[in-house]
């Protein structure tokens, strides 16, 4: 069974509108971390947010914030007043407590148009 | 502040050649991870390393072999390269901790090889 699923491949955003990008997981350890990477058209992975299973409230970074609902385990990706430089993959991840690892998601990709 | 570093950026490789990937980090950062990302898809890991001297597979590692001698390098070797290695290979590093049970540790990727196998 997947870990990480993100559902959508692909998704259109007009500039300033905000987006919603889905993950789901799947974990039967209690304490987990989940995490959000954008990687632009240039590769690089660049850290955005972070929710760890046991927060009280979601997380928020400026114009991102994690819609964290841990009964259905989703951990979606809010984008406020998407800017064209907001095009980019993102990929959702997930550690468990009890493991070394990261497990990524297959990604979505997020194309903001004017 | 250099962060993780990588080279070389670009490789091109004959089947059957052998090469080894750099991979530094200035951040003190216990642990350290390979992963290889195929076009139009996720991250894929390859190896991993909790510390100096201590590495473990991944999902991916066949045709691949690390080292750990100290905690700033971690080296992927490729022996007799395939055209399926051909992808874009990360580094990446985490100080990793537990806080309250919890892995709060983020990763820190370097920019990446693009390896290309013929």
């Amino acid at each position: 069974a997947q870990k990480i699923t993100q559902t959508q491949p692909g998704m259109f955003v007009q500039e300033k509108e905000a987006v919603t990008l889905d993950c789901t997981y799947d974990t039967s350890d209690p304490s987990y971390g989940l995490f959000w990477y954008k990687q632009p058209s240039s590769g690089e992975m660049i850290f955005l947010i972070y929710q760890g299973s046991y927060d009280q409230q979601n997380a928020t970074e400026g114009r991102y914030s994690l819609n964290f609902q841990k009964a259905r385990k989703s951990a979606n990706l809010v984008i406020s007043a998407s800017q064209l430089g907001d095009s980019a993959m993102y990929f959702c991840a997930m550690r468990e407590g009890g493991a070394d690892k990261l497990i990524f998601g297959t990604g979505t990709r997020l194309q903001v148009f004017p | 502040n250099a962060g993780v570093t990588q080279t070389p950026k670009f490789r091109i490789l004959k089947i059957g050649q052998s090469m080894t990937l750099q991979c530094t980090q200035d951040m003190n950062h216990n642990y350290m991870y390979w992963y290889r990302q195929d076009p139009g898809m996720g991250l894929k890991l390859i190896y991993y390393s909790v510390g100096a001297g201590i590495t473990d597979k991944g999902e991916v590692p066949n045709g691949y072999n690390v080292s750990r001698s100290t905690t700033e390098d971690f080296p992927l070797r490729l022996e007799l390269a395939a055209p399926s290695q051909t992808s874009v290979y990360f580094c990446a590093s985490s100080y990793s901790r537990l806080a309250g049970g919890l892995p709060t540790d983020t990763q820190y990727f370097g920019p990446g090889t693009r390896l290309t196998v013929l």
